[in-house]
């Protein structure tokens, strides 16, 4: 069975700084997902960036960057710029690359804090 | 923009009680999920089900049962309240496509008294 990990229950920085989370995984599969989730204190759960196994170049999304190490099953995630509005839950979640009923399987999450 | 709708933020139900928690997508999903979570613990998956009728236990399956008449539409029961499900529940749904992320509701906090 897969698992993912996220070492960091709690994480702070300030306003302007960068900051890294870290997730790793553990799977036998070559194929798969990989996710980052950012959940605001409105619950709402929102996809940040996502990764796929089989391309070697580390996703961006604007602000928000991953470190994919693949042979060390690692997933990291990297906020530049850090903005009072990136304060959320952040969740590592990994999904197996499969036609149907694909589910993902979560970290416990980083509660990240910026500071003013 | 893709809507997942959950009937409730809040609710509050008493111990033995047949509670039904239900869920909307709008975006004619094949894969609908419901997660529990706990602070410490992340999201845990319960049941899913890639098609109408159809369901699938996740990790954390006892004590719930799920139940999917209409494409858009996956209802997660639980037969006989506990105090040990008070919990936050999560409804996603997603494409059968495995590289499409999950959408998810804003969750319903559930107090069993």
């Amino acid at each position: 069975a897969q698992t993912v990990t996220q070492s960091q229950p709690e994480m702070s920085v300030q306003e302007a700084e960068t900051v890294t989370l870290s997730c790793t995984y553990d799977t036998s599969e070559s194929d798969y997902y990989l996710f980052w989730y950012k959940q605001p204190p409105s619950r709402q759960m929102i996809l940040v960036i996502r990764q796929e196994a089989y391309k070697q170049q580390n996703a961006t999304e604007n602000r928000f960057s991953v470190n994919f190490q693949k042979a060390a099953k690692s997933f990291s995630l990297k906020i530049s710029d850090s903005q009072l509005g990136d304060a959320a839950m952040y969740f590592c979640a990994y999904r197996r690359r499969e036609t149907s009923g694909s589910r993902l399987t979560f970290g416990e999450g980083t509660q990240l804090t910026v500071n003013p | 923009d893709v809507k997942v709708t959950q009937s409730s933020r809040y609710l509050v139900k008493r111990t033995g009680e047949k509670v039904f928690l239900e869920c909307v997508q709008d975006m004619d999903h094949e894969n609908m999920f419901w997660y529990r979570q706990d602070p410490g613990l992340g999201l845990r998956l319960i049941y899913f089900s890639y098609d109408v009728k159809m369901k699938e236990k996740g990790d954390i399956p006892e004590g719930y049962s799920v139940s999917r008449e209409k494409k858009e539409r996956f209802s997660l029961i639980l037969e006989s309240a506990s105090t040990n499900q008070t919990s936050m529940y999560l409804c996603a749904s997603s494409s059968y496509l495995s590289n499409q992320p999950q959408h998810f509701g804003d969750g319903t906090r559930l107090s069993i008294l």
